[in-house]
């Protein structure tokens, strides 16, 4: 298993700045990924974070918007950029444990994130 | 996309009852997996079912896939309280380590 904390937990921006999302794992993971939770819905993925190399997007998100660092195996960050209200969100930092067998995910608490 | 969509949406039930709910998928899989969510917190796994598997149980949970018709249930019996949450289905995609969510069945269960 791991324990994934993320932080900020919540916070409220002002329209055109900008946040860093941390999470911290407590064990190296090879892969981690940045979801996003829009209110009501379900969970969206924005990233693979592996370390090393770059971020690989999915489609609808780009690295300018959204640039990540993966510095090493249990670390990373995810910023959110030139916020718009319409990135109100939860982030949530997920990792897998299995190497490179796809087994279950673990989550962070999330960012809760409101954009004014 | 790749996304599952989740019946019923909602549902509601009194304790004690059961809740299934469903999880259809459009592309074939290695894995899919069911989590849960309380309130907008985090996810915590419930169980993974593999593509060759065709049931798998863990405690009060139930999970079925039938990969021919590209759909999973997942039910859980003599509901709680304490078991009101989202619940959310999640597909590999072959070949990547990546997991699509699919839209989630909000679960409430009355006391």
């Amino acid at each position: 298993s791991a324990v994934i904390s993320q932080k900020p937990s919540r916070d409220i921006c002002q329209r055109g700045t900008s946040l860093t999302i941390q999470c911290q794992v407590d064990s190296q993971v090879t892969m981690m990924f940045w979801y996003r939770q829009q209110p009501g819905q379900s969970l969206t993925l924005i990233a693979t974070a592996n370390q090393g190399s770059e971020a690989t997007y999915e489609s609808g998100f780009v690295i300018d918007k959204f640039p990540i660092s993966r510095p090493n195996l249990t670390f990373s960050t995810l910023t959110v950029s030139n916020m718009s209200p319409e990135d109100s969100s939860i982030y949530l930092c997920s990792v897998g444990t299995s190497g490179t067998y796809t087994g279950e995910l673990f989550f962070g608490e999330g960012s809760r994130l409101t954009v004014l | 996309s790749q996304q599952g969509e989740e019946d019923p949406q909602a549902l509601s039930i009194q304790e004690g009852e059961n809740a299934t709910m469903n999880c259809s998928y459009k592309t074939s899989i290695n894995n899919l997996q069911w989590y849960r969510q309380n309130s907008g917190r985090g996810l915590v796994h419930l169980i993974l079912i593999r593509s060759n598997e065709r049931e798998k149980h863990s405690g009060r949970l139930r999970v079925t896939l039938d990969t021919s018709k590209k759909s999973s249930s997942l039910l859980i019996t003599a509901s709680r309280a304490a078991d009101t949450a989202s619940y959310f289905c999640a597909t590999d995609y072959p070949g990547t380590y990546k997991y699509i969510f699919g839209t989630g069945t909000r679960l409430k269960v009355l006391a």
